[in-house]
């Protein structure tokens, strides 16, 4: 059964600072997923990763993908108060299949 | 071109209840996902539909089905509801499957609950 697991669960950090959320998955997969999720709404996407060392950027965020090490990684740079939000990684056993699974969220605040 | 629509917004059942869960894909996408998403959870793939048939299909018992229609639109139906039914249904659409590696665009979700 694969299993998707992201870490921390909780962040809390301060605007301006730099951290990084890990996404680790259990079987073999070319295609990874990031998600943003704001409170009782639905899922905006935020990346698509398709190969090993993909690596995508937008505004302060900057998402990576090691397949080999089946890690991916969701960068925060300089955060704002306008990132809280719950980020979400999902794989793609099937490559291409889009039948995601999904780690369990990163509940992200920035506190001003 | 219109995003992924869901109706209804929010839904109240009782136990052992059957229920229909609607959604319209985005312009030009074949291809349908379910997702259910508990309270604080990730959302959980449900099945999905390619061309009108039933193309996957996640951890789930067969009270759990569904429809794709010509249009492209699609139903998700729960017999005989469960209190661990209450959670957040998510209907994602993406484009031919065939391109590979599409991102899914997600609907604004039902919000079903079940007492």
């Amino acid at each position: 059964e694969l299993k998707v697991e992201q870490n921390p669960l909780f962040l809390s950090m301060q605007e301006g600072k730099n951290y990084t959320i890990y996404c680790n998955y259990s079987t073999t997969s070319d295609r990874l997923y990031w998600y943003r999720q704001d409170p009782g709404k639905s899922l905006e996407s935020l990346f698509v990763l398709l190969s090993n060392g993909a690596v995508k950027q937008e505004g302060r965020l900057m998402a990576s993908l090691d397949t080999k090490a089946r890690l991916s990684t969701l960068h925060i740079t300089a955060a704002v108060h306008d990132l809280s939000a719950t980020y979400f990684c999902a794989v793609d056993p099937n490559n291409a299949g889009n039948m995601l699974t999904f780690g369990g969220g990163t509940r992200l605040m920035v506190k001003p | 071109e219109t995003g992924v629509t869901q109706s209804p917004t929010h839904l109240i059942k009782t136990r052992g209840q059957q229920v229909t869960l609607r959604c319209s894909s985005q312009s030009g996408h074949n291809t349908v996902s379910w997702y259910q998403q508990a309270l604080g959870q990730g959302p959980q793939f449900i099945f999905q539909y390619y061309r009108e048939e039933e193309n996957g299909r996640g951890n789930f018992p067969p009270r759990f089905s569904g429809l794709q229609f010509p249009n492209y639109s699609s139903e998700l139906n729960v017999n005989a509801l469960e209190l661990d039914d209450s959670a957040l249904y998510l209907c994602a659409s993406s484009p031919d499957l065939q391109r590979g590696g599409e991102t899914q665009y997600f609907g604004p979700g039902t919000r079903l609950l079940v007492l």
